[in-house]
């Protein structure tokens, strides 16, 4: 079946420049969550969705992070006024909701360059 | 001090090794214990997963949690080239993950 798919692959933008980067989770997940995965660190965790809200947007590490989920399905990230230090992977993963353990499928993930 | 440290690598070994992978955690509310294996340029996807201390097998994969001294490992057995990859270990509770940074892992023909 079709997994978790993310758009686009790689992005290369000039700093400044606001990205969107899209996420399409597995169908009938209800949980979406963003990471963002740096060379020689591990997953950071940046937000999560139950359905359109999301409870916990404590990772997001500035304002000019945000992100949206609509339908309870696609979540699109957006970095306004992209840094350099925002290169990395942005990961996107979701899980069914249900149950006490929930696996989290993850995407590919979208390469982010600022230059 | 981090959520959750893990041994950096990169780690090479000969084919047929016995691979030993490991991480400690510092929050003891934490109630799962992960492990996901990344290959390049993928996504993480999850190996094995566990509630309480001791062994769980899988093949040739064993994990390993000792919660009195918050200890994790994972061990690969007979280990292959198609191993050679990114291990991830993970704990949390909830919908809360806290991921280490990964041991690269290169199994040599």
């Amino acid at each position: 079946g079709a997994g978790v798919s993310q758009s686009p692959s790689n992005k290369v933008t000039e700093k400044g420049k606001d990205v969107e980067l899209r996420c399409d989770p597995i169908s009938g997940h209800t949980a979406l969550y963003w990471y963002r995965q740096s060379l020689g660190q591990g997953l950071e965790f940046l937000i999560y969705f139950q359905g359109n809200s999301a409870p916990d947007k404590s990772g997001l590490p500035s304002d000019r992070f945000s992100a949206e989920r609509t339908g309870g399905s696609v979540s699109t990230l957006t970095i306004q006024r992209t840094q350099q230090e925002d290169s990395a992977v942005y990961l996107c993963a979701s899980s069914s909701g249900t149950g006490v353990f929930r696996e989290q499928y993850f995407g590919p993930g979208t390469r982010l360059t600022v230059t | 001090q981090k959520e959750v440290e893990q041994d950096p690598g990169p780690l090479s070994v000969p084919e047929g090794a016995i691979v030993s992978l490991n991480c400690t955690y510092s929050n003891s509310a934490f109630q799962y214990f992960m492990w996901y294996r990344q290959y390049s340029r993928k996504g993480p996807e999850l190996l094995m997963y566990t509630y309480s201390s001791g062994n769980k097998e899988d093949g040739r994969f064993t994990a390993q949690v000792d919660k009195s001294s918050k200890y994790i490992s994972l061990f690969i057995r007979d280990s292959q080239p198609s191993d050679s990859a990114t291990y991830l270990c993970a704990t949390g509770w909830g919908q809360n993950f806290v991921f280490g940074p990964g041991t690269r892992l290169s199994v040599l023909p």
